[in-house]
């Protein structure tokens, strides 16, 4: 079974700061995907970004980074130039075989005016 | 906007009674998973239906059932319902099932449910 652990339960930074968010995983599979998702205040799940396993280039959208470390089974969150709205909660979560996703429990984001 | 639907957004009721949370997933996504969200909690799965057939269990209790029809809308049943119940429902579909790949999951509004 898949575990996805997430260390830290809240974070805070100023606006325009530069965050890094912690996931480390396990699992024996190979061929897995990896997927940030933010739910702000809303309650909406959305997707942040998303990291196949076999790929080494690290996945980029827009602010959003991820350092993925295969070896380490780590998977970071990197915000560049954090704005207001980023402001939300930040699951990791783990995917393979187009089964469930296994969730950590999850970073409290504020972004500090 | 995901193009994932769930009715309703908010459900009140009380213990004992039964509800049922409506999904319709994105067109042309055949797989449907339901999570479970209590409060300030991470997402749990409870079950994944494809084209109309379980394809996967998880944390679902005996009370609980779901099913997915042809025209791939799915419902969860919920009854006997329980405090602990109270939780946000969310639904979620994706293209595919099965196969090395994983297609992304894209997750509806969810459906507020409070157990009196």
């Amino acid at each position: 079974a898949q575990t996805v652990t997430q260390s830290q339960p809240e974070m805070s930074v100023q606006e325009a700061e530069t965050v890094t968010l912690s996931c480390t995983y396990d699992t024996s599979e190979n061929n897995y995907y990896l997927f940030w998702y933010k739910q702000p205040p809303s309650r909406q799940m959305i997707l942040v970004i998303r990291q196949e396993a076999y790929k080494q280039q690290n996945a980029t959208e827009n602010r959003f980074s991820v350092n993925f470390q295969k070896a380490a089974k780590s998977f970071s969150l990197k915000i560049s130039d954090s704005q207001l709205g980023d402001t939300a909660m930040y699951f990791c979560a783990f995917g393979y075989g187009n089964e469930k996703l296994t969730f950590g429990t999850g970073t409290r984001l504020t972004i500090i005016p | 906007d995901s193009g994932v639907t769930q009715t309703p957004k908010h459900l009140i009721t009380a213990t004992g009674q039964r509800v049922t949370l409506r999904c319709s997933p994105r067109s042309g996504d055949l797989s449907v998973y339901w999570y479970q969200q209590s409060l300030d909690q991470g997402l749990q799965f409870l079950i994944q239906y494809y084209n109309g057939e379980e394809r996967a269990k998880g944390n679902i209790l005996e009370r609980f059932s779901a099913q997915q029809f042809p025209d791939l809308h799915s419902e969860l049943n919920l009854s006997s319902l329980e405090l602990g119940d109270s939780a946000l429902y969310f639904c979620a579909s994706s293209v595919a099932a099965g196969g090395s790949s994983q297609e992304t999951q894209y997750f509806g509004p969810g459906t507020r449910l409070l157990v009196l």
